[in-house]
């Protein structure tokens, strides 16, 4: 039973490099969503999906993009990487929504040169 | 927009001692969730509790408790006999869907040593 999947475990990036984050569950679940961590600032919401080909924006969108074309999947994509994106990112989803207990995966540590 | 504030960015407890992380919350919104959630040094994010906001019995875990106080906006956690697995951040979250928003917020976090 795998949850939700993240990889990479680590990356680094030299500015203006693009990536994309994946992130995969295997439990049906509708609702997922993308945040960042950094020091003293808890979890920031990045962009959520409440179903496949549904997406919308949270606090801190800008500098990534998401897509939605399957259940399973949510990546992330950095367009032009800054060192402003230095950060931990976490993927997590639930059955049908935030009001439900979120299922994280382990994160991915990037770091922006 | 929803907020969550945590108050004590730091806090520590003796092994067996009880201690109470606070949280508290702004919104104008009536049905709503609350949560808690739970970090260790291992990185990986767990839920420790949850509570429905048109419930008033206060949601219990083993030797996790919440006061749930809607009047004043307050959510705070209780963790009786502290073990060291304790040991960790805890991040209290908010959630509210409305006008098509379905965002799951969280506050800044309380980092909780427990001390053999």
């Amino acid at each position: 039973n795998a949850g939700v999947t993240q990889t990479p475990k680590f990356q680094v990036l030299k500015t203006g490099q693009s990536m994309t984050l994946q992130c995969a569950q295997d439990m049906n679940h509708e609702y997922m969503s993308w945040y960042r961590q950094d020091p003293g600032m808890g979890l920031r919401l990045i962009h959520y999906s409440v179903g496949a080909g549904i997406t919308d924006q949270g606090e801190v969108p800008n500098g990534y993009n998401v897509s939605r074309s399957t259940t399973e999947d949510f990546p992330l994509r950095l367009l032009s990487a800054a060192p402003s994106q230095t950060s931990v990112y976490f993927c997590a989803s639930s059955r049908t929504g935030g009001h439900q207990p979120q299922h994280f995966g382990d994160g991915t540590r990037l770091s922006i040169l | 927009a929803q907020t969550v504030t945590q108050s004590q960015p730091e806090m520590s407890v003796q092994e067996a001692e009880t201690v109470t992380l606070s949280c508290t919350y702004d919104t104008s919104e009536n049905n709503y969730y609350l949560f808690w959630y739970k970090q260790p040094p291992s990185r990986q994010m767990i839920l420790v509790i949850r509570q429905e906001a048109y419930k008033q019995q206060n949601a219990t875990e083993n030797r996790f408790s919440v006061n749930f106080q809607k009047a004043a906006k307050s959510f705070s956690l209780k963790i009786s006999d502290s073990q060291l697995g304790d040991t960790a951040m805890y991040f209290c979250a908010f959630f509210y869907s409305g006008a098509g928003s379905y965002q799951l917020t969280f506050g800044k976090g309380t980092k909780l040593s427990v001390i053999p």
